[in-house]
C-alpha cells in the first residue's frame, strides 16, 4: 500500500481535460514538501513531468499543469491526446524517505 | 545531457546476493545526490535508497534496510547497490536516478536493470 494515494485509473476522450489526484498526509504533502509528477509511457522509463508542485521541465507541453493544496495535489492534462496514454505517479518526501503514489493509468478513449 | 547506465541485474536464488552498478556521465557526478528506485513487474514505483553527494548521508526504505547497501565512488563516477538476503518480492527493475536541479524530484533516470529472485 502506497503512502500517497492515487486512483488506479482515469479516462477521457481526445481534447478533453482530465485531472489525476494524489492524497497524502501531514507527514509528507501536508508538511509542506513539494509534490512531483512522473509520466511512464508503456515499456519506457519514468519521466519527470512536473516538479515543485507546478513547474514544468523544459520540453514538457503546457497542457500539463500541477497544483497542491493542504495534503493533496493534482495533475491536470488539457487537450488530451492519444500519446498521453500512460501511467502517472505522484511523489513527495516524508522524513528521510521519498514516497510515491501507487500510480494512475490514463486511458484515452 | 545526463547519462545513467545500470548493470549487474540477473537471476538469483532466494537468499542470494547481487551487486548493481550505475555508471554516470555527462555531468559532475560528485556534486549530486543519487538514488535507487525499483519497479516490480506490473507494479508501481518504489524508492529504495538515497546517498548524498559525498556519501556521508544514506537512507533506506524500510523494506530493504539491513539487507541492501548503497555506496558510490566519485572517482569512478559510479553508484552501487549491494543486494543481500534477496527475496522473491525484491524482483523488480532497479533504476538509478538523480536529484539534478528540481529539488527532491528524480530528474534523470537510467534505463534500469532487471533483478529476478527465483529458485
Amino acid at each position: 500500500q502506497s503512502v500517497l494515494t492515487q486512483l488506479p485509473s482515469v479516462s477521457g476522450a481526445p481534447g478533453q481535460r482530465v485531472t489525476i489526484s494524489c492524497t497524502g498526509s501531514s507527514s509528507n504533502i501536508g508538511a509542506g514538501n513539494d509534490v512531483h509528477w512522473y509520466q511512464q509511457l508503456p515499456g519506457t522509463v519514468p519521466k519527470l513531468l512536473i516538479y515543485g508542485n507546478s513547474n514544468r521541465p523544459s520540453g514538457v507541453p503546457d497542457r500539463f499543469s500541477g497544483s497542491k493544496s493542504g495534503t493533496s495535489a493534482s495533475l491536470a492534462i488539457t487537450g488530451l491526446q492519444a500519446e498521453d496514454e500512460a501511467d502517472y505517479y505522484c511523489q513527495s518526501y516524508d522524513g528521510s524517505h521519498w514516497v510515491f503514489g501507487g500510480g494512475t493509468k490514463l486511458t484515452v478513449l | 545531457e545526463v547519462q545513467l547506465v545500470e548493470s549487474g541485474g540477473g537471476l538469483v536464488q532466494p537468499g542470494g546476493s547481487l551487486r548493481l552498478s550505475c555508471a554516470a556521465s555527462r555531468f559532475t557526478f560528485s556534486g549530486y545526490e543519487m538514488n535507487w528506485v525499483r519497479q516490480a513487474p506490473g507494479k508501481g514505483l518504489e524508492w529504495v535508497s538515497y546517498i548524498s553527494s559525498s556519501g556521508s548521508s544514506i537512507y533506506y526504505a524500510d523494506s530493504v534496510r539491513g539487507r541492501f547497501t548503497i555506496s558510490r565512488d566519485n572517482a569512478k563516477n559510479s553508484l552501487y547497490l549491494q543486494l543481500n538476503s534477496l527475496r522473491a518480492e525484491d524482483t523488480a527493475v532497479y533504476y538509478c536516478a538523480t536529484f539534478y536541479g528540481s529539488g527532491n524530484a528524480f530528474d534523470y533516470w537510467g534505463q534500469g536493470t532487471l533483478v529476478t529472485v527465483s529458485s
